[in-house]
């Protein structure tokens, strides 16, 4: 199996500031055949399911601002949230689709500092 | 609007038996592949099993396998799981996703699960 394992465990960052959540794959989630990276991040609000937000690393899904970016390649990915607002308290999970089981990272919790 | 509608969830004793279902409005349900992803209490999200968009396979973690059978039936649009032999470790909310899809250049249809739609999923409880 895929592990896939974020940092940090938390985060706590000002309004208006960045956040910056890394995830990691044990093993390389880049198809060759098509160059894509099989990997989304997700953002999950108290009481509510996942909602996507990234997929192929870096593809933002329609309707997420723009204030959300995925970069990276291969094992190392990032989610970046520029000018934190209030309504991005959540924890983030990056998810790889590339094999069965598909797995997710721990999540990481963010709040305001 | 994608909708999709889990019910089936409740209390259950440890060895016992239940059934979800996830009702799916607002797209050609039969065209998605569609899964289940569980979420234990205060714990992240784990990928539960899948399905083919014609109900011909169907794919499980070695977790549930053997005692989980998903399934579907397009005609009503609706996705199932039927869960037997369950453990107090089973105790999670219960989602249904939609899992996105692509035709490459030479039109050939690419599985690419990362989930869309979310439905808000249904708890189930094993405890005696």
């Amino acid at each position: 199996d895929i592990v896939m394992t974020q940092s940090p465990d938390s985060l706590a960052v000002s309004l208006g500031e960045r956040a910056t959540i890394n995830c990691k794959s044990s093993q390389s989630i880049l198809y060759s055949s098509n160059n894509k990276n099989y990997l989304a991040w997700y953002q999950q609000k108290p009481g509510q399911p996942p909602r996507l937000l990234i997929y192929w690393a870096s593809t933002r899904e329609s309707g997420v601002p723009d204030r959300f970016s995925g970069s990276g390649s291969g094992t190392d990915f990032t989610l970046t949230i520029t000018s934190l607002q209030a309504e991005d308290v959540a924890v983030y999970y990056c998810q790889q689709y590339y094999s069965t089981p598909y797995t997710f990272g721990q999540g990481t919790q963010l709040e305001i500092k | 609007e994608v909708q999709l509608v889990e019910s089936g969830g409740g209390l259950v004793q440890p060895g016992g038996s239940l059934r979800l279902s996830c009702a799916a409005s607002g797209f050609t349900f039969n065209t998605y592949w569609m899964h289940w992803v569980r979420q234990a209490p205060g714990r992240g999200l784990v990928w539960v099993s899948r399905i083919e968009s014609d109900g011909s396979t169907a794919t499980y973690a070695d977790s549930v396998k053997g005692r989980f059978t998903i399934s579907r039936d397009n005609a009503k649009n609706t996705l199932y799981l039927e869960m037997n032999s369950l453990r107090a470790e089973d105790t999670a909310m219960y989602y249904c996703a939609r899992a996105q899809h692509y035709y490459d250049s030479r039109g050939y249809f690419r599985n690419t699960p990362y989930f869309d739609s979310w439905g808000q999923g249904a708890l189930v409880t094993v405890s005696s």
